[in-house]
C-alpha cells in the first residue's frame, strides 16, 4: 500500500508568514493527491484537489504544486484562521492520509 | 449537507449501525466514504462505495467487520461495524467524493458521529 509522509509534523509561524508543508508518498500519485485542513472539534475541509486546484471558495493565498511522489502546500502569508492542522490525502483507494501537519502559532 | 447519527458506547465485539442523511445535492450520482479519526490523532480512510453500490473498498483494518450500503431514494449511506474493537473508538465522519463535480477530493463532509468501544 502506498504510505504518505508529510513534513514538518508540527510548524510554529506568526501571522503573515510564508509557510510550507511538505507530503511524499511512497509511490507514485501522478496528481492525485488533495489537501485537507482541519480546526479543533471541527470536519475537515476540502483546500486542494489534482495537486494544485484550489476548491471554490478557498482564499488564493493558499496554493498546492507537485506529482509523482513530493508535494508542497503552500500558505503565502499566513492568517489568524489558517492555525489548523492540515493533511494530505491521496486521492485513489484506500485513500491513505498523511499523518497531518499542525500549525501553531509562534 | 451529510448529517450522521448513530454512535454512540458499545462493549468490545458489538455491533452499531451509523448512518448519514444527506441534502442539497444529487447523492444518488456520487460515491460516498467514511473516514475516522481516533482522539487525539489522524484522519483514516475506512471505506468507500460507489453510485450504484456495484463497488465497495474497505481499510484493512475492517474488512470483514464493516458494511458500507446506502439508500439512493433515501439519500441515506451507512456503515454497519460489527465485532468492534476498542481501536475502532473514534469520530466517523461521512464524506461525499466530489469526483461527479470533477473535484477530485472528499468536498463535503459531516460533522461526525463518536464511537466508542468500551467494557
Amino acid at each position: 500500500d502506498i504510505q504518505m509522509t508529510q513534513s514538518p509534523s508540527t510548524l510554529s509561524a506568526s501571522v503573515g508568514d510564508r509557510v510550507t508543508i511538505t507530503c511524499r508518498a511512497s509511490q507514485s500519485l501522478d496528481s492525485w493527491l488533495a489537501w485537507y485542513q482541519q480546526k479543533p472539534g471541527k470536519a475537515p475541509k476540502l483546500l486542494i484537489y489534482k495537486a494544485s486546484t484550489l476548491e471554490a471558495g478557498v482564499p488564493s493565498r493558499f496554493s498546492g504544486s507537485g506529482s509523482g511522489t513530493e508535494f508542497t502546500l503552500t500558505i503565502s502569508s499566513l492568517q489568524p484562521d489558517d492555525f489548523a492542522t492540515y493533511y494530505c490525502q491521496y486521492y485513489n483507494s484506500p485513500y491513505p492520509f498523511g499523518q497531518g501537519t499542525k500549525l501553531e502559532i509562534k | 449537507q451529510l448529517v450522521e447519527s448513530g454512535g454512540g458506547l458499545v462493549q468490545p465485539g458489538g455491533s452499531l449501525r451509523l448512518s448519514c442523511a444527506a441534502s442539497g445535492f444529487t447523492f444518488s450520482n456520487d460515491w460516498m466514504h467514511w473516514v475516522r479519526q481516533a482522539p487525539g490523532k489522524g484522519l483514516v480512510w475506512v471505506s468507500r462505495i460507489n453510485s450504484d453500490e456495484t463497488n465497495k473498498k474497505y481499510a484493512d483494518s475492517v474488512k470483514g467487520r464493516f458494511t458500507i450500503s446506502r439508500d439512493n431514494a433515501k439519500k441515506m449511506l451507512y456503515l454497519q461495524m460489527n465485532s468492534l474493537r476498542t481501536e475502532d473508538t473514534a469520530v466517523y465522519y461521512c464524506a461525499r467524493d466530489g469526483a461527479e463535480d470533477y473535484h477530485y477530493g472528499l468536498d463535503v463532509w459531516g460533522q461526525g458521529t463518536t464511537v466508542t468501544v468500551s467494557s
